[in-house]
């Protein structure tokens, strides 16, 4: 199974700051990255496919790059509703799987 | 517009079975796969397996196999995901997602809202 690795697993930034958060896979897996936002009791929401492709009705301020076993997500200005946990996860093979998670607080 | 309902919350006792199930409102229920995914309290995101609707195949993560069975009607668009020989391990909160795939890449884009399930004497 391909192991995937978020860094950090949580971080505390201010409303208008430029965030990042990485995710690294275990082997190669090209663009085969996927991004999800998740808030407190509720499912995950597509953001990010494609390792940079944005999903529809998502705001340009959210970015992703990378290929290969390195990703990046940049949130270029936070808002307040962004203050949530941000999951990665490999859509190359089966098992698909996700990082553990990086909650991102209010500072 | 696209949903997935899925049934509510259920506690189980060690040893017991759960079923939960998801109905599809919006799009073909047999043109997409159905995933599951579960969440541990205050943990990360878990893949479990899919079914393909239309024919009823299934892939299981290796970790559920022998213990997990999904299944679908089709006259109800409906799919279920049933647990067995459940553990306090197993308490969580169950998802399951729409698989779809854009010019190839595969993703999830629509979600349940979730059935928490708690495995407890």
């Amino acid at each position: 199974d391909i192991q995937m690795t978020q860094s950090p697993s949580s971080l505390s930034s201010s409303v208008g700051d430029r965030v990042t958060i990485t995710c690294r896979a275990s082997q190669n897996i090209g663009s085969y990255l996927n991004w999800y936002q998740q808030k407190p009791g509720k499912a995950p929401k597509l953001l990010i496919y494609a390792a940079s492709i944005l999903q529809s009705g998502v705001p340009s301020r959210f970015s992703g790059s990378g290929s290969g076993p390195d990703f990046i997500l940049t949130i270029s200005s936070l808002q307040l509703e962004d203050f949530a946990t941000y999951h990665c996860q490999q859509s190359y093979s089966i098992p698909r799987t996700f990082g553990q998670g990086t909650k991102l607080e209010i500072k | 517009q696209v949903q997935l309902v899925q049934s509510g919350a259920e506690v189980k006792k060690p040893g017991a079975s759960m079923k939960v199930s998801c109905q599809a409102f919006g799009y073909t229920f047999t043109g997409y796969y159905v995933h599951w995914v579960r969440q541990a309290p205050g943990q990360g995101l878990e893949w479990m397996g899919w079914i393909n609707p239309n024919v009823g195949a299934t892939n299981y993560a290796q970790k559920f196999h022998g213990r997990v069975t999904m299944t679908r009607d089709t006259s109800i668009s409906t799919t279920y995901m049933e647990l067995s020989r459940l553990t306090s391990d197993d308490t969580a909160v169950y998802y399951c997602a729409r698989g779809l795939m854009v010019n190839n890449w595969p993703l999830f884009d629509y979600w349940g809202q979730g059935t928490l399930v708690i495995v407890s004497s």
